[in-house]
């Protein structure tokens, strides 16, 4: 099946530094990438949908100077969180679905664990 | 918006028991049904979607769903658990083209040895 990879799995930094989080599907294409957040014992919720050439869209509440989406290539989607806070601690997971194919399913990369101390 | 929600929060069960975890949502439109596993520490994995056709839907491990459209819901069961099914279990639904899922709440699954 359709890969996709986070990097990095997990990542501490301090407060008020910028984390780079990068998504990429291995083997296949998609102009469409989406961002979820997940917080402990919660589901995941949609925070923005990452579009190659474009803008991404974001999702009510959520702050797009704060998380930097940039989709550069049709293989790799980045979420940035800028000038980090204990707040935004959570786990971040990307998806992604194969170009060009209908009815099918999206690949979730395995997450990215981020806490801010 | 379309919502979904999973009504068992947690979920605890014996070896062998039979499972049901139920899903429903709000959107009134044609759909994409699927049922995703997370197992602790891992990523989220498929297993099972509906699109079209024959609303009992086969995945993997076991699993089943039916989606049931006069009811907004697509159940998930397994007729025997196994502690291996120990996750959290999560329904998302999708209204388009491109593939962006709204999640239920999830139903954490913890199976007795």
């Amino acid at each position: 099946g359709a890969v996709v990879s986070q990097h990095p799995s997990w990542v501490i930094c301090k407060s008020g530094t910028s984390v780079k989080i990068e998504c990429r599907s291995l083997d296949f294409q998609a102009t469409t990438m989406f961002w979820y957040r997940q917080f402990p014992k919660q589901s995941l919720m949609l925070m923005a949908t990452s579009n190659e050439g474009s803008k991404a869209t974001y999702e009510q509440g959520v702050e797009k100077d704060k998380f930097l989406i940039n989709h550069a290539s049709l293989t790799l989607s980045t979420l940035t969180v800028t000038s980090a806070h204990p707040e935004d601690s959570s786990f971040y997971i990307c998806s992604a679905a194969p170009l060009g194919r209908t009815n099918t399913e999206a690949f979730f990369g395995q997450g990215t664990r981020l806490t801010v101390v | 918006a379309q919502s979904v929600s999973q009504h068992n929060h947690h979920v605890i069960l014996s070896e062998a028991a039979s499972l049901e975890l139920g899903c429903n949502y709000s959107y009134g439109g044609t759909v994409n049904l699927f049922w995703y596993v997370q197992y602790p520490g891992q990523h989220l994995q498929l297993l099972l979607k509906y699109f079209s056709g024959d609303p009992l839907v086969k995945g993997i491990k076991g699993f089943e769903a039916e989606f049931i459209k006069s009811k907004f819901s697509f159940n998930l069961r397994k007729p025997s658990v196994q502690w291996s099914d120990t996750a959290e279990y999560f329904c998302a639904v999708n209204h388009n083209a491109g593939n962006m899922l709204t999640f239920g709440g999830g139903t954490r699954l913890m199976v007795k040895p």
